[in-house]
C-alpha cells in the first residue's frame, strides 16, 4: 500500500509483558515519528528519526521505551514491562523530513495497545 | 513552540458553514498554521497550511489575520462526513519539525 503501515492494529498484554509495535513509513520518506494518544486527548510527541538516528526523543516517558530504525526505514517501538498506564493508541507518521519538508505528517491508524 | 488554544467542541448541521478559531499569541516569526482533522479510530490527516493572509484548496481555507495571532479554519457546507476532530498546530518547518497536538475541537454535524 501507499500509505503509512503499521502492526498490529491491536495488541493486547499482560502487565509486565514486552511489547513491540512496527511502523513501515512511505517508501521515501526520511523522516519518522512514533506518537502516543490516550482516549480523549490528542496525540502526544514520543520521539522523532530523521533517517537511522533518533533526532528527538525528549517525549519517551521513561526508559522502558526505546524505539529503533535500523535501516532509515521500518521503525519499531518498544515497550518494556508494560503497565496498565501505558494502554493507547500508538500513532506512527512519516514525512519527507530534511530540505523537503512541507511539514505534512502522513500517520498510520495505529496500533491500539491494551495492558491488562 | 507556540501554544495553541482552540474550542473544546462546537456543533453545527449539515449544509452551514462551520469556522474554528484558534489562538496562538506566542507564535514565532517562522512558524507555520497547519490544521489537521481526525476521525474515530484513524490517525489524523492534513487539511491545510498557511504563514498568513488566506489560504484556500479543495477542502477548506484558512484565514490568518495580520498579527497572525489567531487563525480560522472554514469548512464550506459541512456535511455528517465532518464530524471529527479538529487539531491547530504551530510550528517551524525546518528538518527537526515536530508537531505537539493541544486537545483539538470537536466537531459534531447534525442533519
Amino acid at each position: 500500500g501507499a500509505g503509512v503501515s503499521q502492526t498490529p492494529s491491536n495488541k493486547v498484554t499482560e502487565k509486565g509483558k514486552y511489547v513491540e509495535l512496527r511502523c513501515d513509513p512511505i517508501s521515501g520518506h526520511t523522516a519518522l515519528y512514533w506518537y502516543r494518544q490516550s482516549l480523549g486527548q490528542g496525540p502526544e510527541f514520543l520521539i522523532y528519526f530523521q533517517g537511522t538516528g533518533a533526532a528527538d526523543d525528549s517525549g519517551l516517558p521513561n526508559d522502558r521505551f526505546f524505539a529503533v530504525r535500523p535501516e532509515g526505514s521500518v521503525s519499531t517501538l518498544k515497550i518494556q514491562r508494560t503497565e496498565r498506564g501505558d494502554s493507547a493508541v500508538y500513532l506512527c507518521a512519516s514525512s519527507f523530513g530534511g530540505h523537503g519538508n512541507t511539514g505534512e505528517l502522513f500517520f498510520g491508524e495505529g496500533s491500539r495497545l491494551t495492558v491488562l | 513552540l507556540a501554544k495553541t488554544t482552540q474550542p473544546i467542541s462546537m456543533d453545527s448541521y449539515e449544509g452551514q458553514e462551520v469556522n474554528i478559531t484558534c489562538s496562538h499569541n506566542n507564535i514565532a516569526t517562522n512558524d507555520y498554521i497547519t490544521w489537521y482533522q481526525q476521525f474515530p479510530s484513524q490517525g489524523p490527516r492534513f487539511i491545510i497550511q498557511g504563514y498568513k493572509t488566506k489560504v484556500t484548496n479543495e477542502v477548506a481555507s484558512l484565514f490568518i489575520p495580520a498579527d497572525r495571532k489567531s487563525s480560522t479554519l472554514s469548512l464550506p457546507r459541512v456535511s455528517l462526513s465532518d464530524t471529527a476532530v479538529y487539531y491547530c498546530l504551530v510550528g517551524p518547518m525546518d528538518s527537526s519539525y515536530k508537531l505537539i497536538f493541544g486537545s483539538g475541537t470537536r466537531l459534531l454535524v447534525r442533519p
